[in-house]
Parts: structure tokens; sequence; C-alpha cells
């Protein structure tokens, strides 16, 4: 059975803070992770993933994959209040390009 | 600049009610999913649909329905509502192919509470 794992489950920094998010996983018929930003609504695409140690960067965040150690990182600098959100991290396996979920990572930035 | 859309917004069902959740994409993907968020749980896929004419079940299918009405539209019923059913139901889209590695497209999502 697929298994995505997000760690930590819930964090609070101020504003300014760098923080690192964490996915580990194990899945059968690999084809990309992706991260996702869940607001209110509709969870957002942030980044897709297919290759190890090719960062992908975009303003202040970026994610790495290592597919060796079955990770991936979500990386955010100098936060800011609108970063708040819950992160998903999800894997995209099989032909049929289903994706299975983690629980997400609840970020919270304070002034 | 539509993308995914969702109706209703909210619903409250009684108990053995049944109902149906309305997705339409407008942005011509061939491939078309449905599924639910519970507090601590994550996204669990509910049913999918690969292409126009074909659905297959997700990981918690049990208690649902789906039907591919055409490439646009992809529904969600259920028969007989149960407590264990309230969550929020997200349907989201994406293209399908040889080759092809996009990601998902999700609409608002439907709250949905059963009494």
């Amino acid at each position: 059975e697929d298994k995505v794992v997000q760690s930590p489950l819930s964090l609070v920094v101020h504003e300014g803070d760098t923080v690192t998010l964490n996915c580990s996983y194990e899945v059968t018929n690999f084809r990309s992770l992706l991260w996702y930003k869940q607001e209110k609504k509709a969870p957002t695409f942030l980044f897709m993933l297919t290759s190890s140690g090719i960062e992908k960067k975009s303003g202040r965040l970026s994610s790495i994959l290592d597919k060796k150690e079955l990770f991936s990182i979500l990386n955010i600098t100098a936060t800011q209040t609108g970063d708040s959100a819950v992160y998903l991290c999800a894997l995209r396996t099989g032909t049929a390009s289903k994706l299975t979920f983690g629980t997400g990572t609840r970020l919270q930035v304070t002034l | 600049n539509a993308g995914v859309t969702q109706t209703p917004k909210f619903q409250v069902l009684k108990t053995g009610q049944s109902m149906t959740l309305q997705c339409a994409q407008d942005m011509n993907h061939n491939s078309m999913y449905w599924y639910r968020q519970d507090p601590g749980m994550g996204l669990r896929l509910i049913y999918y649909s690969a292409s126009e004419g074909t659905t297959d079940k997700g990981e918690v299918p049990n208690g649902y329905n789906v039907s591919r009405l055409n490439k646009r539209e992809f529904s969600l019923r259920l028969e007989s509502a149960a407590p264990s059913q309230t969550s929020v139901y997200f349907c989201a889209s994406s293209p399908q192919g040889a080759g092809i590695n996009q990601p998902q497209h999700f609409g608002d999502g439907t709250r949905l509470s059963i009494l």
C-alpha cells in the first residue's frame, strides 16, 4: 500500500523565519511528487518533482527530491503571514496518475 | 478562467437522503477525480475517470457512485447518505496521455454535512 508521511504535523513560526517541511514516502510505480498549498479552499499547485537532486524554485519557496532516500523537502525562506496554510505532499503513481496524499503540515506564521 | 467548478458549495442532508455532487472542468482535461478530505486524514481518492467513458474505484469508494457524463463533467452520487460521509469533497482534473505528467487542478470543494 502506498504511504506518504509529512512532518511536522503543525508548525508556528515568526514572520521572517525559514521553515523546512518534510515528506517521506513508500510507493510503487513512482511517477512524480507534488507539493500543494491549501488555504481555505482548493489546494493550489506549487511544485512537481520527478528527478533526484534538482531543486525547483519559485520566489521564496523551493523544493528538492531524493529518490534514493525516498523523501522531499519544501523550504520557505523569509516567511510572511500569507504563507500560513496547510502544505500537502502527494505522490503520483501508475498510468492513471492517481495521487496519494499525506496528511499535510499546518504552518502558521505570526507577526 | 473557471478551471474546475463544483456545485453546490454547501449542503446539509439527513441520513438516508440521496444527493449528487456536480463537477465540471473547462480545461479539456481527459482525467477527473473525486476526493474527500477529513480532519487529520489528508485527501483520499474516492473514484476517478482516466478518460471519457471509464471510471475506477479509488481508496474509499464504498457508499458512492460516479458518472462521467462527457469529457467536461464528472458527478459523484451518494445513494443513501450516512453521517460517516460528512466531509469536504474535492473534484480535480488533469491532462492524461502517453508522456504527459501534469499536476491535478482542484475545485473549491463541497462541504457536506449529514445529520
